[in-house]
C-alpha cells in the first residue's frame, strides 16, 4: 500500500495568517484528495487534485480559500488561507491507488486558528 | 448519490467478547465497501474492502466484514476484542460502475473494549 507523510503534523497560527500543508506520497498515484476533519467526527472531501489539471472543490469550498497544487504524480499542497478560528481542523491528504481501489490516508495535520 | 450510515455512535464490548460495528450504505451501482480505523491523534488506516467474490472479507488485525446485498449490510467483526482494538472505526463506500462519485465516509462509531 502506498505510504503517505504530511507536513506539518500539527500547527497554531494566528488569525488571517496562511498555511501550506504539504502531502508526499512514495508511488505515482493518479489521484490525490484533501479532507477535512473535526476530532472524533466523519470526514469532509475538500477537493480532488489530479495531476495536470485544475482541482475539482465540493460544495462549501473554493480556491481562493484553499488553493491546491499538484505539481506531479507523488506531491501535493493544500493552503488555507486568511486562516479564521473556524478553520481549527484536521486535515488530511489520501491518495487512490490506481490497480485497487482503495484509498489511503496521511497522517494528518492538526491546524489550530487562534 | 451514495450514502454510509453507521447506527450506532458508540459500541462497547468487553475484552475476549465478539464485537460487531454496523454499517449499512446505498449506492446507485454495484457498492466497492471499505472500513477503516482511526486511533487517536492518527489517520485513517485502511482495515479491508469487498469489490468482488466473496461476501465474507478478511482485513487487518483479525477483522473481517460481511457483505450483504439484500440488507445492503456491511457489518465489521471480530471473533475475540482486544484492548488494543479501541479506537474510531468508519465505513465507506463508492459506486463502482460510476468512477466519478467520490468515496462517501459514514460518521463513524467508536469502539471502546473493555478490560
Amino acid at each position: 500500500s502506498a505510504v503517505i507523510s504530511q507536513k506539518p503534523s500539527r500547527d497554531i497560527c494566528q488569525r488571517g495568517t496562511s498555511l501550506t500543508i504539504q502531502c508526499q506520497v512514495d508511488s505515482q498515484v493518479t489521484m490525490m484528495f484533501w479532507y477535512r476533519q473535526q476530532p472524533g467526527q466523519s470526514l469532509t472531501l475538500i477537493a480532488t487534485a489530479n495531476q495536470g489539471s485544475e482541482a475539482t472543490y465540493e460544495s462549501g469550498f473554493v480556491i481562493d480559500k484553499f488553493p491546491i497544487s499538484r505539481p506531479n504524480l507523488t506531491f501535493s499542497t493544500l493552503t488555507v488561507s486568511n486562516m479564521s478560528p473556524e478553520d481549527s481542523s484536521i486535515y488530511l491528504c489520501s491518495v487512490e491507488e490506481d490497480s485497487t481501489d482503495t484509498q489511503y490516508f496521511g497522517p494528518g495535520t492538526r491546524l489550530t486558528v487562534l | 448519490a451514495q450514502s454510509v450510515a453507521q447506527p450506532e455512535d458508540q459500541v462497547n464490548v468487553a475484552e475476549g467478547n465478539p464485537l460487531t460495528v454496523k454499517c449499512t450504505y446505498s449506492v446507485s451501482g454495484n457498492p466497492y465497501l471499505f472500513w477503516y480505523v482511526q486511533y487517536p491523534n492518527r489517520g485513517l488506516q485502511f482495515l479491508l474492502k469487498y469489490i468482488t467474490g466473496d461476501n465474507l472479507v478478511k482485513g487487518s488485525y483479525g477483522f473481517e466484514a460481511e457483505f450483504n446485498k439484500s440488507q445492503t449490510s456491511f457489518h465489521l467483526k471480530k471473533p475475540s476484542a482486544l484492548v488494543s482494538d479501541s479506537a474510531l472505526y468508519f465505513c465507506a463506500v463508492r459506486d463502482g460502475v460510476d468512477y466519478g462519485q467520490n468515496f462517501v465516509f459514514g460518521p463513524g462509531t467508536r469502539l471502546s473494549v473493555l478490560p
